[in-house]
């Protein structure tokens, strides 16, 4: 067990709908970064928080969005879905913002399927 | 613009035998350079990583990584395989200095024969 919570474990939805994707980090962690893990694009990083301000972005498509709270947990945000947004996500946290450096501990993920 | 690539989408090996699973990066400035490994239906746990100190990087499980820049490669080696070491794996790269996105390879999953 990483330390770092998911939910929902599973979550299915159709093509044009909004979902919202939380994770807690591991306590003391005040970093998130996010993931998507899909058999087309492989791993991809999405974005990433550092105690509550947007660090670095990556592959992250202007439907989506995310935020990290005063409390630390995040929300990632995905909008009008289409089938392809069908991906395991997960979010990772760390210590400290620098990715460079700090081990990054991920959750167990989300399941999305988009129908 | 930096990348890693994986050689090879799937390794089978005996259990017993030497597993080596490759990676080679391009990075424009000095890599960071990690292994993860995946069981299913489980996230990513770090295996090692490589911020420029020692270029033999040793891990968790008895897996350890050679960071060779000559050769642009970082590739994971463990002498011995167990049938617990059936899993994915993926190499990551990002650059040194604080805030930058990492980048995955495409991953290996390794299959250990008995």
């Amino acid at each position: 067990d990483s330390g770092v919570t998911q939910t929902p474990k599973h979550l299915i939805t159709a093509t044009g709908q909004r979902v919202t994707l939380r994770c807690s980090p591991r306590s003391g962690d005040l970093s998130v970064y996010w993931y998507q893990q899909s058999l087309d694009q492989g791993l991809q990083f999405l974005i990433q928080y550092y105690n509550g301000e947007e660090r670095a972005k990556g592959n992250i498509l202007e439907r989506f969005s995310a935020q990290q709270f005063p409390d630390l947990h995040s929300e990632l945000n995905l909008s009008s879905l289409e089938l392809g947004d069908s991906a395991l996500y997960f979010c990772a946290s760390s210590v400290d913002g620098s990715i460079s450096s700090y081990e990054q501990y991920f959750g167990p993920g989300t399941r999305l399927t988009v129908t | 613009a930096q990348s890693v690539t994986q050689l090879g989408s799937h390794v089978s090996v005996s259990e017993g035998a030497l597993v080596l699973l490759r990676c080679n990066y391009s990075s424009s400035v000095p890599p960071y350079l990690f292994w993860y490994v995946q069981y299913p239906n489980q996230g990513l746990q770090l295996l090692l990583k490589y911020t420029s100190a020692a270029t033999l990087v040793k891990g968790i499980n008895g897996f350890e990584a050679e960071f060779k820049k000559s050769e642009t490669s970082f590739h994971l080696t463990k002498p011995s395989a167990h049938m617990s070491d059936a899993a994915e794996y993926f190499c990551a790269v990002t650059r040194s200095g604080g805030y930058q996105k990492v980048t995955f390879g495409t991953g290996t999953k390794l299959q250990v024969i008995p």
